[in-house]
C-alpha cells in the first residue's frame, strides 16, 4: 500500500517550457487535490476533483490544469511556466461525503522555473 | 471566507518542557479542525482532527489539541517535547461546502 505517490520529486524547467505532474492513490479515495505550498504562506488549492470525472478549479487556478484520468490518477498540467509557479507541488486524497475525512498527502515535487 | 492564523512562525521549547502550537480560525457554520504535521522534505502527515464532542481529542505520537469555540482555537500541545518533534506543523479548518484551508505553518525546534 503505498499510499498517494508523485513523479516526478525534482523538476527545473525554464519560462515557457510545458510538464505534466503525476499523482496516484491506491487508497480507492474518490477524492483528491492538487495543493502547491510557497513559504510563509501555508498550501494553496490549485485544482480539486471530487469524483472521477469531475474537476474544479481551487484559490490558484490560473496557469494550471488539471485531468482526472481514472479513479487512481489525477494529472496537474502547466502549459507554459513561469517563475512564479517555482514552488513545491503536493497531491492529497481523501475520502468523499464526509467533511470530517482527513487528507492524505503525497511526498511533493520541487518545481523551479527559470 | 474561511481562514486560520497560526500566530507564531517558529515556537521553540526545550526537550522534556510542555509544547503549544496556536492556530485560530474563522468560517461559517460548525469548523472540522485538523493538525498535520510536515518532515523536512516529506508530505503532510495527519496528527488529529476535532469532528464534535468532547473539546479535548488525542492524537497520533502524544500530541492533543484543544477545542475552544468561544476564542475560535483549536491549540496543538504535548505534555513533554522529544527532539524528534521538530518540524513544520500546519492547522487547517474545513466547513461545510468549503474546501480545506491551511494556515502559514508554524516551525517547532525542540532543543536538546
Amino acid at each position: 500500500n503505498a499510499g498517494v505517490t508523485q513523479t516526478p520529486k525534482f523538476q527545473v524547467l525554464k519560462t515557457g517550457q510545458s510538464m505534466t505532474l503525476q499523482c496516484a492513490q491506491d487508497m480507492n479515495h474518490n477524492s483528491m487535490y492538487w495543493y502547491r505550498q510557497d513559504p510563509g504562506m501555508g498550501l494553496r488549492l490549485i485544482y480539486y476533483s471530487a469524483s472521477e470525472g469531475t474537476t474544479d478549479k481551487g484559490e490558484v487556478p490560473n496557469g494550471y490544469n488539471v485531468s482526472r484520468l481514472n479513479k487512481r490518477e489525477f494529472s496537474l498540467r502547466l502549459e507554459s511556466a513561469a517563475p512564479s509557479q517555482t514552488s513545491v507541488y503536493f497531491c492529497a486524497s481523501s475520502e468523499q461525503g464526509e467533511l470530517a475525512n482527513e487528507q492524505y498527502f503525497g511526498p511533493g515535487t520541487r518545481l523551479t522555473v527559470t | 471566507a474561511q481562514s486560520v492564523a497560526q500566530p507564531e512562525d517558529q515556537v521553540n521549547v526545550a526537550e522534556g518542557n510542555p509544547l503549544t502550537v496556536k492556530c485560530t480560525y474563522s468560517v461559517s457554520g460548525n469548523p472540522y479542525l485538523f493538525w498535520y504535521v510536515q518532515y523536512p522534505n516529506r508530505g503532510l502527515q495527519f496528527l488529529l482532527k476535532y469532528i464534535t464532542g468532547d473539546n479535548l481529542v488525542k492524537g497520533s505520537y502524544g500530541f492533543e489539541a484543544e477545542f475552544n469555540k468561544s476564542q475560535t482555537s483549536f491549540h496543538l500541545k504535548k505534555p513533554s517535547a522529544l527532539v524528534s518533534d521538530s518540524a513544520l506543523y500546519f492547522c487547517a479548518v474545513r466547513a461545510y461546502g468549503q474546501n480545506f484551508v491551511f494556515g502559514p505553518g508554524t516551525r517547532l525546534s525542540v532543543l536538546p
